[in-house]
Parts: structure tokens; sequence; C-alpha cells
């Protein structure tokens, strides 16, 4: 039984680029969730999707915008790259959303120049 | 904004001790929490949770107390050894909303 995938597993973009980092839950959940984890510090949740509708967002501009597919993986969509978005972005899934355990995937090491 | 806070960013223990990491949190509304491991390179990896309506809960090897009146939440690990080495992360949600809010970390480095 697969866990929580990602890919790409490393990306380097420049300034101002759009970038598309995708996810594909463990088997059995439908729940996806995306976190932002900078270097040195704990991820910061950015958004969550169920039944293909973003649940409860965290503190993101626009810019980082998302889509949940019928098979419940999910993309996480960042326009207008800044030096600033450089981090490890991480997607969790669960099964339903409340309070279920999630599963991590091992992330995409986002590098904006 | 509300946040959960730790106290110590870095732990080192000797094999063979227990290890005690502790967190506090801020909202008061909060009502499940969650400890995380994380290895380099690696995604947190759920260790133990623990629900408001309880005070301890024990997992192999490892503990969570949970005292809500001074809004602090503790991880024990027995006999702690090279393999938990790792960062820690205590979390907290609140059942109305779905995020999950992530302490800064602590860092748990065992001395053979």
């Amino acid at each position: 039984d697969a866990g929580v995938t990602q890919s790409p597993t490393h990306l380097i973009k420049t300034r101002g680029q759009q970038v598309t980092l995708r996810c594909s839950p463990k088997s059995g959940h439908d729940t996806v969730s995306w976190y932002q984890q900078a270097l040195g510090q704990g991820p910061q949740f950015i958004f969550q999707y169920y039944e293909e509708e973003e649940r409860q967002r965290g503190n993101f501009p626009d810019r980082f915008s998302g889509h949940q597919f019928p098979n419940y993986s999910s993309e996480l969509n960042v326009n207008a790259l800044l030096l600033g978005d450089s981090a490890l972005y991480l997607c969790a899934s669960s099964r339903g959303t409340t309070n279920n355990e999630q599963f991590f995937g091992p992330g995409t090491r986002l590098t904006v120049l | 904004g509300e946040s959960v806070g730790l106290h110590l960013p870095t732990l080192s223990v000797q094999e063979g001790d227990n290890s005690i990491i502790n967190c506090a949190y801020s909202n008061s509304a909060s009502d499940y929490f969650i400890w995380y491991k994380q290895e380099s390179g690696k995604g947190p990896q759920f260790i133990i949770d623990i629900r408001s309506n309880m005070d301890k809960r024990q997992g192999q090897r490892v503990t969570v107390l949970l005292n809500k009146t001074v809004k602090h939440l503790s991880l024990q690990i027995a006999a702690t050894q090279p393999g938990d080495s790792a960062v820690y992360f205590c979390a907290e949600r609140e059942t109305s909303y779905d995020k999950v809010i992530f302490g800064p970390g602590t860092s748990l480095s065992v001395i053979p």
C-alpha cells in the first residue's frame, strides 16, 4: 500500500515564474492538506481540499492556489514566485476532515533563485 | 495570532535515558493535539495524539501528557534510542477548523 507520494522531489525556479506541485494521497484517503515548511521551522498550513473543494485556508496570498481531482489527488500552484517561497512543500492526506490522523508525503523542495 | 510554541529548541540525551519534550499552546479552543517526528529529508511522521478530554495517553515507548489548565503538552520517550534522533513537533487542531497548527520544533539528539 503506497503512502502519500509527491512530485517532483526537487525543483528550481526563478523569480516571477509559476510552479505546480503534485500529490497523490494514501489509498483510502479523500482529504489533502498542503503545508509550507521553511528551513528550521514547523510546517505552515496553506489549505485543505475535500470533495474537490477548498475547505480551509491559512494565511497565504492568492498566488497560492490548488485543485483536487476526482481521484483525490491534488495540485498546488504558486504564481509569480518570490525568493521567500523557497521551502519544503508538504502534502498530507487523511480520511475525512474531523481530527483523523494525517499522513505526510516526503515533500517537494522548491528553490527560487 | 494563536500559536503553538516549544520551551526548548534543542535537547541532547544519553542513549537509554528518558526524554521529555515540552510544548505550550495558546488557543484554548484547541481540542486535539498531535506529536510528529521529522527526520532529515522526510515529511513529519505521526507519533501519538490526544484529545482534550484526556490527560494522558500511552503508546509504544511514548507517552503524551496534556495539562489544559496551563495549556501545556509534553512528549515522553522511554529508553531513548539513536533512531529517536529527529526534530519533534507538537501540533494543535480545533474541531471546527480543519487546519493543524505546528509549533517551531525541538531537535532531539541521542548520544550513544
